[in-house]
């Protein structure tokens, strides 16, 4: 049973537009939630996180939108650069019940074109 | 940033031989660590979570007597694969939890087993 879901396996965008990452979850006891980009034979690299109190946080070019009512979030990035292209994993954890165990999605793989 | 460093990047071995993985935080203490597998062009797939001082929980379907798991400081936690067959080929990641909250992944082992 997967309990965080990438349901696009893959997302091209043109140089500059906005690049927009989907997750679906689960588990309601999941309440932190992060974002990681990973390249090819390297481990993942944290992008940003948000907890379930918030419905927003930003970072620069990476804004992270929780919609827990729908168990959804979505990473944007703004613009989107060519070194954005690699894998995004999605994560979730459930903090409050003390796990903290991180579920990983299945990934998406961005493709910025030049 | 927290800096986790693993090692050996990459190993080849002969069928039936033992291969361990490290994995240190080098800036902070962990007193969990998580090791993962991961298939090409498949997700992180948690194998099992090392706290420091116990013995790891195990993900359901992982062999705990072929994966061995040690975290004897809060510094180190290591994966020794016993005995490894072709089908144990795969790219391992470790990640060490700081403060709870983010986590802080090495770069990854490839292991081949001829």
């Amino acid at each position: 049973d997967q309990q965080v879901k990438q349901n696009s396996p893959s997302l091209s965008v043109q140089e500059g537009r906005i690049s927009i990452l989907n997750c679906d979850y689960t588990n309601s006891m999941f309440d932190y939630f992060l974002w990681y980009k990973k390249y090819p034979a390297e481990g993942p690299t944290f992008l940003i996180s948000i907890s379930s109190i918030k419905d927003k946080n930003e970072d620069g070019r990476f804004t992270v939108f929780l919609n827990k009512s729908a168990k959804h979030l979505s990473l944007h990035i703004v613009p989107s650069q060519p070194g954005d292209s690699a894998v995004y994993f999605c994560a979730a954890s459930g903090r409050a019940s003390g796990t903290y165990k991180y579920i990983f999605g299945t990934g998406t793989r961005l493709k910025v074109l030049a | 940033g927290a800096v986790v460093s693993q090692h050996p990047s990459r190993v080849i071995c002969k069928s039936g031989t033992s291969v361990k993985i490290e994995c240190r935080s080098l800036d902070f203490q962990a007193t969990t660590m998580f090791w993962y597998r991961q298939f090409p062009k498949q997700s992180l797939m948690l194998m099992a979570t090392s706290n420091e001082g116990s013995k790891a929980t195990y993900e359901q379907g992982v062999e705990k007597d072929k994966f061995l798991i040690n975290h004897a400081s809060l510094t180190l936690s290591t994966l020794t694969v016993t005995s490894a067959h072709p089908e144990d080929s795969s790219f391992y990641i470790c990640s060490a939890l700081r403060g709870g909250e983010k986590l802080f992944f090495g770069s990854g082992t490839q292991l081949s087993v001829l």
